[in-house]
């Protein structure tokens, strides 16, 4: 069946540290990959997403390639903020499934001065 | 992209009693809605799909009893958690498709809270 893998955390960082967050995935058709985050005490937002495979998401320099060979979605971004501490989700969706999203575990970020 | 509200965005209430959370399509007319459950430190877990019109298909191990779902329109979805126990303590949350089924909507969340 369809599924997320995501590495567990928490993951704590020092500010304009490197992140890296792995995230693979199982599904039987063609799904469309996404990164929410959740700020504390709140609901899901979308950060990025990529509909198919070799495409680049990116959104507030964060970036995930679509890597159908490896079947992976990594969360990267060059310099964290102390502001991008909250939870990051990996999901996928594939269409059939009308929008069904399957969530990987999350992964807790904090980041210090 | 849709706007979906929650509400309410949290809720006390005493054991044994039933609590409406609703989630409305603000912009969307949305013939399905999804209902997911967030334990402390854990991932979403989809408990069931609602679908306007007709019966809601509930996840396996979710009781279709204890977690009503009622999809009247295209624009609201309820979700009851009848006879709440401290266990079923939790944040809830829906989310709606896009237009291109490609990417979801969530509402802000509910926290319940059973005491």
């Amino acid at each position: 069946g369809d599924s997320v893998t995501q590495m567990e955390g928490p993951v704590t960082l020092s500010e304009e540290a490197f992140l890296t967050i792995n995230c693979t995935y199982t599904a039987t058709g063609y799904p469309s990959l996404f990164w929410y985050v959740q700020y504390p005490g709140e609901g899901l937002q979308l950060l990025l997403k990529a509909t198919k495979a070799d495409d680049k998401g990116s959104n507030k320099g964060f970036e995930a390639t679509y890597r159908k060979e490896t079947t992976s979605f990594h969360l990267e971004k060059g310099s964290v903020q102390v502001s991008d501490s909250a939870v990051y989700f990996c999901a996928l969706s594939v269409s059939n499934t009308g929008n069904q999203f399957y969530f990987g575990t999350g992964t807790s970020l904090t980041v210090i001065p | 992209g849709a706007v979906v509200s929650q509400h309410p965005s949290w809720v006390i209430c005493k054991s044994g009693t039933s609590v409406k959370i609703e989630c409305r399509s603000l912009d969307f007319q949305a013939t399905t809605m999804f209902w997911y459950r967030q334990f402390p430190k854990q991932s979403l877990m989809l408990m069931a799909t609602s679908n306007e019109g007709s019966k809601a298909t509930y996840e396996q191990g979710v009781e279709k009893d204890k977690f009503l779902i009622n999809h009247a329109s295209l624009t609201l979805s309820t979700l009851t958690v009848t006879s709440a126990h401290p266990e079923d303590s939790s944040f809830y949350i829906c989310s709606v498709g896009s237009r291109a089924n490609t990417e979801a909507f969530f509402g802000q969340g509910t926290r319940l809270t059973v005491v």
